[in-house]
């Protein structure tokens, strides 16, 4: 089983539409989780941490499911510039380690 | 600005050549790392240093080395051993040094065999 978990998509979307993304994760001892976004070519850039408790920054809504080992992010009323790869990065366990999933790609329609 | 350095931006460089990356911060974070990224993979762990004068290795050391002399500072070489160098190599940093607290990356620098 790989250690990340994510549809690699593309996720085609119009514009205003509502999308989510899932992501499963295989070490039961990760204690941190992050959403990353990754432009064409570019670096990754942090998108949020993920709380136990989920937690929502603007349009963004991230939740934790720690006894499936799964995380999701929500993003409503997309808009162009949301097109991008996101990463699932769950960290801990005996590694230490941040572990970056393959990503799922967004790309929003005009 | 405070940020994350990295040069050159492209790399192109000949079969047996050494060549080094580099990597700075200002952000008066501990803990730095290098990561490369092939395509359709993620992000994979090189070397990392949580203080000054100390590294570990990641997951696919061989073929590389670093140091970390300056707080401020990581660069990374290729060298002529690492047998499939072409990717997108990575470099963060991050003010915690568990190594699960969060990143920071830099914009980058391609590297292409020739």
């Amino acid at each position: 089983r790989k250690e990340v978990e994510q549809d690699p998509g593309p996720f085609n979307v119009p514009e205003g539409a509502t999308v989510a993304f899932n992501c499963t994760y295989s070490n039961s001892a990760s204690q941190s989780f992050f959403w990353y976004r990754q432009d064409c070519r570019k670096e990754p850039k942090l998108l949020m941490s993920v709380y136990s408790s989920g937690n929502e920054d603007g349009r963004f809504t991230a939740q934790l499911n720690r006894a499936s080992q799964y995380i999701s992010l929500l993003i409503r009323d997309s808009k162009l510039s949301d097109s991008a790869t996101y990463l699932c990065v769950p960290g801990g366990g005996a590694t230490n380690k941040l572990i970056f999933g393959t990503g799922t790609l967004l790309a929003v329609q005009p | 600005d405070g940020g994350i350095t990295q040069s050159p931006k492209y790399l192109f460089r000949k079969e047996g050549q050494n060549v080094t990356l580099s990597c700075e911060q200002n952000l008066n974070h501990d803990a730095m790392y290098w990561y490369r990224q092939d395509p359709g993979q993620g992000l994979r762990l090189i070397y990392y240093s949580q203080i000054v004068n100390d590294f570990q290795k990641g997951d696919i050391a061989e073929g590389y080395s670093v140091s970390r002399e300056k707080k401020e500072s990581f660069p990374l070489t290729v060298t002529s051993a690492q047998k499939n160098p072409t990717a997108f190599y990575l470099c963060a940093s991050s003010i915690s040094t568990s190594g699960i607290g969060e990143q920071f990356f830099g914009p980058g620098t391609r590297l292409t065999v020739l």
